[in-house]
């Protein structure tokens, strides 16, 4: 089955405390990138990656960081979260920059208190 | 730079209803225009999309036309159900080049609620 994941789907953690959330596609696509949504904001895209080691920023990529060092994966790492990275992320991928359908992963709840 | 602005939320419908969510977008040269919709719970998925001017895109009984002339891709449908309950995301893809080409951009979402 064609799909994006996402782990963690929920976590909660400290300030300051380093994280990953995974992100992998199964439909050997070169574009993928990272969005967080927020109540009345929308989606807004981190960073964005349209191959392997290549990767760069999107809206709002402040406080973190990403990789691509193989085709169907694409993690989000906080060095360092704060509370205003509370949000909900979602990973998307799609078969190339441009116009194409994106697929989207379910979703990860991040809270930092 | 691109933005996307859809009608003001949440909305609630009775079943059977008639359904219309206004979206109005600024960009430069000749987006790709899309509805994603988000049940509660997971991700976002694609509805429909129209790539240039009078395209109409339709899926599930939605609807929705790209108007060059009045910058808008609102969604439509004609009876709705209690399972089109969601939130819904007008979006633009840049196809202009530069930086934000290929970047969806994306509305503020519409919460859909249909009663039955």
């Amino acid at each position: 089955e064609a799909q994006v994941t996402q782990n963690p789907r929920y976590l909660i953690t400290v300030t300051g405390k380093k994280l990953t959330v995974t992100c992998s596609q199964n439909m050997n696509h070169e574009y993928m990138s990272w969005y967080r949504q927020d109540p009345g904001l929308g989606l807004r895209q981190i960073y964005y990656s349209m191959n392997v080691e290549v990767t760069d920023k999107g809206d709002v990529p402040e406080g973190y960081k990403v990789s691509r060092k193989e085709k169907r994966n694409f993690p989000l790492i906080l060095e360092s979260p704060s509370p205003n990275q509370t949000s909900l992320y979602f990973c998307a991928s799609s078969l190339r920059r441009g116009g194409y359908e994106q697929y989207f992963g379910p979703g990860t709840r991040l809270t930092v208190t | 730079g691109d933005s996307v602005t859809q009608m003001e939320g949440p909305v609630t419908l009775s079943e059977e209803a008639f359904l219309t969510i206004n979206c109005t977008y600024t960009a430069t040269g000749y987006p790709s225009l899309f509805w994603y919709v988000q049940y509660p719970g997971e991700g976002l998925q694609l509805l429909l999309k129209a790539t240039k001017a009078d395209d109409k895109g339709s899926n599930k009984g939605f609807e929705a036309t790209y108007r060059k002339e009045t910058t808008s891709f609102h969604l439509e449908k004609g009876s709705v159900q209690v399972s089109d309950s969601a939130v819904y995301f007008c979006a633009l893809s840049d196809n202009a080049g530069g930086t934000s080409y290929g970047k969806l951009t994306f509305g503020q979402g519409t919460i859909l609620t249909v009663h039955p």
